[in-house]
C-alpha cells in the first residue's frame, strides 16, 4: 500500500537557524499537504501542492512538489519559538476516494 | 461556528469494556474520519466516510466500528477495549471540493 516516510523524526534547533523536513512517497502523488500541530493540540492545515515542481511560501515557511510528485519539502527560514511543534505531510491515496494517508511526522523542538 | 467536535477529550476505560467516541461537525461536510495517534507512527486512518450511509475501512480498521447516519455525525466504537487502543484519536472532516481538512481537539483514551 501507499507509504508516506518523514525524515527526520525529530529535530531540535537553536532559535534562528533554519529547519527542513522531507516527505518521501514510494509512489507518484496526486498533492500533498502539509498541517502543523502544536504540542497538546491538533493538526492544523498550511497548505496544498499540486503542480509538478510546485513552491509555495508563507512567510519564513517554504513548500516544494518534487519533480517526479514522489517527494516534497517543508523549509522554515529563521525558526522561532512559535515554530515548535509536529509537521506532518499527507496525501490522497489514489485508490481512495478520501482516504488521505499522513506521513510520521517531524517533531520540531527550537531552543530559545 | 464550532467546527469538529470531540467527546469526551479524555477517558479511562478497562480491558473488555466498550465505548463511542462522539464526533460531530456543523460544516455540512460530506468527508469525515477517523485517526489515531501514537508516538512515532504518526496519524493512522482508521476509518472513514463520503457521506450519510457509506463507511469504509482505513489503514488500522480492526477493533473499531463505524456508522454515518447523519451528515453531521460519525462516531467511532470500540467494541472490546485493549490495552493496544490506548491513543489519541482525532476525527476530522473535509467538503468533498475543498482542499484542507478540519480536525477536532481529539480525544485521549487509556485503556488499562
Amino acid at each position: 500500500g501507499q507509504q508516506v516516510m518523514q525524515i527526520p523524526q525529530y529535530q531540535h534547533v537553536q532559535e534562528g537557524e533554519d529547519f527542513t523536513t522531507y516527505c518521501n512517497s514510494s509512489t507518484t502523488l496526486s498533492n500533498i499537504q502539509w498541517y502543523k500541530q502544536r504540542p497538546g493540540g491538533h493538526p492544523v492545515f498550511l497548505i496544498q501542492l499540486v503542480k509538478s515542481g510546485e513552491v509555495k511560501k508563507q512567510k519564513r515557511l517554504t513548500f516544494q512538489f518534487g519533480e517526479a510528485k514522489k517527494n516534497s519539502s517543508l523549509h522554515i527560514t529563521a525558526t522561532q519559538t512559535t515554530d515548535v511543534g509536529t509537521y506532518f505531510c499527507a496525501s490522497l491515496n489514489p485508490s481512495g476516494t478520501y482516504k488521505y494517508i499522513f506521513g510520521t511526522g517531524t517533531r520540531l523542538k527550537v531552543l530559545a | 461556528n464550532a467546527g469538529v467536535t470531540q467527546t469526551p477529550k479524555f477517558q479511562v476505560l478497562k480491558t473488555g469494556q466498550s465505548m463511542t467516541l462522539q464526533c460531530a461537525q456543523d460544516m455540512n461536510h460530506e468527508y469525515m474520519s477517523w485517526y489515531r495517534q501514537d508516538p512515532g507512527m504518526g496519524l493512522r486512518l482508521i476509518h472513514y466516510s463520503v457521506g450519510a450511509g457509506i463507511t469504509d475501512q482505513g489503514e488500522v480498521p480492526n477493533g473499531y466500528n463505524v456508522s454515518r447516519s447523519t451528515t453531521e455525525d460519525f462516531p467511532l466504537r470500540l467494541l472490546s477495549a485493549a490495552p493496544s487502543q490506548t491513543s489519541v484519536y482525532f476525527c476530522a472532516s473535509k467538503a468533498p471540493l475543498g482542499t484542507e481538512a478540519f480536525f477536532g481537539q481529539g480525544t485521549r483514551l487509556t485503556v488499562v
